[in-house]
């Protein structure tokens, strides 16, 4: 059973609108991710954050924002989609220290 | 240059076979993973590794710090095993491209 939920799964929508892509998880872990993946091609980190209130912009981070007011939460929102943005978005988290990742089941994005 | 490389790009067994994939570093690294990418996008985390060798079942890790160069190894591999294997490294999880695994019955 997943313990880091992402939604929608898949979304479709058109250029220009403002989009929320969600990331839940209840591990209580401190750092969150989000990756960009297109199909068959390498993930690219977008945005993490260490703990409530830390963000920090990763590779590809100038085109969408994220915010961490809670632990558990980490929603990284695309101002203005542009079909440029269609891609595969994932979430990820971890406990301080060497621990494992996980990663949540991801967000198909079409932006028509 | 990528900082993290991984060989081979594509590679096809067949079932029972060995494999070995490697992963090859040009940074200083507090950990490396090894993940799991099935068709369809989930990503399962299979290993973190700062030293040595762990195993899981019919996987195997190693790391070499010094040559900054890790491997992940299947024992009998069985069409399952099909998956894209990902090298990762650091907090902030620089990828490697990633290697494709097909294996055939």
């Amino acid at each position: 059973e997943a313990d880091i939920y992402q939604t929608p799964r898949y979304l479709v929508i058109g250029t220009g609108k403002k989009i929320t892509l969600e990331c839940s998880q209840t591990m209580g872990h401190d750092k969150m991710y989000w990756y960009q993946q297109d199909p068959g091609m390498e993930l690219h980190l977008i945005h993490y954050s260490y703990g409530v209130n830390s963000t920090e912009k990763g590779d590809l981070s100038s085109e969408s924002t994220v915010s961490r007011i809670r632990t558990e939460h980490f929603p990284l929102t695309l101002e203005s989609a542009r079909p440029s943005h269609t891609s595969q978005y994932l979430c990820a988290s971890k406990r301080e220290g060497n621990y494992g990742y996980t990663f949540g089941s991801g967000t198909r994005l079409t932006v028509v | 240059k990528n900082e993290v490389e991984q060989s081979p790009q594509n590679l096809t067994a067949q079932e029972g076979e060995f494999i070995t994939i490697n992963c090859s570093y040009s940074v200083g690294i507090s950990a490396l993973h090894w993940l799991q990418q099935h068709p369809g996008g989930g990503i399962v985390s299979l290993f973190m590794l700062s030293s040595g060798k762990k195993k899981h079942g019919r996987l195997i890790a190693t790391i070499n710090i010094q040559e900054k160069h890790s491997s992940l190894h299947i024992t009998a591999s069985h069409p399952r095993d099909s998956a894209v294997y990902i090298c990762a490294v650091n907090n902030d999880m620089r990828f490697g491209a990633g290697t494709r695994l097909t294996v055939k019955p």
